[in-house]
């Protein structure tokens, strides 16, 4: 699988959105980039995924460059509860295991 | 929503004991896996499991750990004899399929709360 950079840590205000980089610079054709959180020690939380075009959920927007070297995630109107470690996954479609990275720590200011 | 679910929430242990970490993942689903992550730390992928069987290992996990899916709800890890430094989070996860052709598909691990493994 491809490796990613995020950066350590980043801050938002509350009802701000919230947009969180990945770098996948060595991505494949035919590998997807995905998103987890883990909210303090919770189990992690699929957010939401895409291969090349961007993708809306109710959790979150995932906007992929069309080089697909890099990819943000939009969380449009951060809460308090969004405060947690995003991780930026890039993975072949099938492939069994998740490869967790550092991610990125976010927090959410009132 | 179904939600995949792990007990104890907490395990304290001597080392040297066994112990049996369990899980009861989403009914629906077909596969299923163990991940650890150690205080401060990374997640770490353990084990997937298939039609039961093992279909994926990490280096980490060796002679000392198994799984098991003894009665076709619950989903195990044993550890044989803890060390120390298996003091950790272990998360159990399940997905319902291989994914379809589009678009990824359904292919989502969904994870439990996590045990709490304290190795003394």
């Amino acid at each position: 699988d491809a490796k990613t950079t995020q950066p350590t840590s980043m801050d938002c205000a509350e009802g701000r959105a919230a947009n969180l980089p990945c770098n996948h610079s060595t991505i494949s054709g035919n590998e997807y980039v995905y998103w987890y959180r883990q909210i303090h020690s919770q189990g992690p939380q699929y957010i939401i995924h895409g291969l090349k075009n961007n993708e809306t959920n109710e959790m979150a927007s995932l906007i992929i460059t069309e080089d697909r070297k890099s990819s943000t995630l939009i969380l449009p109107h951060a809460t308090l509860r969004d405060t947690a470690v995003y991780y930026c996954i890039v993975r072949v479609e099938g492939a069994q295991k998740l490869v967790f990275g550092q991610g990125t720590r976010l927090t959410i200011n009132p | 929503e179904p939600e995949v679910t792990q007990t104890p929430s907490h395990q304290v242990t001597q080392m040297g004991q066994e112990v049996i970490l369990r899980c009861v993942p989403i009914s629906n689903h077909l596969y299923f896996y163990w991940y650890r992550q150690i205080l401060g730390q990374k997640v770490e992928f353990l084990v997937s499991f298939y039609n039961n069987e093992i279909s994926e290992k990490s280096e980490i996990f060796d002679d000392q750990f198994s799984v098991e899916r003894p009665d076709g709800s619950n989903f195990t890890l044993k550890i044989r004899s803890t060390k120390l430094e298996d003091s950790a989070m272990y998360f159990c996860a399940s997905k319902r399929t291989h994914g379809l052709a589009r678009g990824g598909g359904i292919n989502e691990q969904f994870f439990g709360p996590g045990t709490r493994l304290t190795v003394l």
